[in-house]
């Protein structure tokens, strides 16, 4: 169990840049999760995978943010003309199948918006 | 959609000490509730979690409680330790649904050696 990966650690970009993030889930989990976390506040869902399928995305994820999972493997999510306020955590997590299976969250990408 | 409040949003302990955070749902149909510690620069790590059919979990100096019917559970950390200083999150999860388990905002544990 080599735990989950992401990168970058840290993205500084201009306000109306795209930027990509990468997440690397533990290889047994079919489970993907995106989350976002400002200071202050726990962690805020934004969508999530079953194997390559995007099962559900919350309406915190505006139509400049897109995510894919294309082999049901690694995960990117990319934020087109980013904004101050997209300024923040991004967490990305996975699971095993089934209910009540816990979330292994990575160290978390650290994007600010300058 | 699920709402998880949690308190308080700071606590302040001496070592050796126990310390209690609390946490109230209100999906009635949520049945999962696990707890996450997290640390200075990384992700929330999973330190228990409680499932629906039972009242009370023990793992060494930690133990969460749950009360269904008032839908809120607690979490109890004994014999305080510096290493303990972290932020802590409560989430709980529905069944029969997603598998998406909504956070609490967090308490931020100090504990003074």
């Amino acid at each position: 169990d080599t735990g989950v990966s992401q990168d970058p650690r840290h993205k500084i970009t201009k306000r109306g840049q795209n930027v990509t993030f990468r997440c690397d889930p533990i290889s047994e989990h079919n489970r993907l999760y995106w989350y976002r976390q400002t200071l202050g506040q726990g962690p805020e869902f934004l969508t999530y995978f079953q194997n390559e399928a995007q099962l559900e995305k919350s309406r915190l994820l505006s139509d400049r943010f897109s995510a894919e999972r294309p082999k049901g493997s690694f995960s990117t999510l990319e934020i087109q003309r980013t904004e101050q306020g997209d300024s923040a955590m991004y967490l990305c997590a996975s699971s095993l199948p089934g209910p009540n299976s816990p979330l292994h969250f990575g160290n978390g990408t650290r994007l600010t918006v300058t | 959609g699920e709402n998880v409040e949690q308190h308080p949003s700071t606590l302040s302990v001496q070592e050796g000490d126990s310390a209690v955070i609390k946490c109230t749902y209100s999906d009635s149909a949520s049945n999962y509730f696990p707890w996450y510690k997290q640390e200075l620069g990384k992700g929330p790590q999973l330190i228990i979690d409680i499932r629906s059919n039972v009242g009370e979990k023990k793992d060494q100096r930690i133990a969460v409680t749950l009360n269904k019917t008032a839908k809120h559970f607690s979490l109890h950390i004994t014999e305080t330790q510096p290493e303990d200083s972290a932020v802590y999150f409560c989430a709980a999860e529905a069944s029969g649904g997603s598998y998406i388990p909504t956070f609490g905002r967090g308490t931020s544990l100090i504990v003074h050696p």
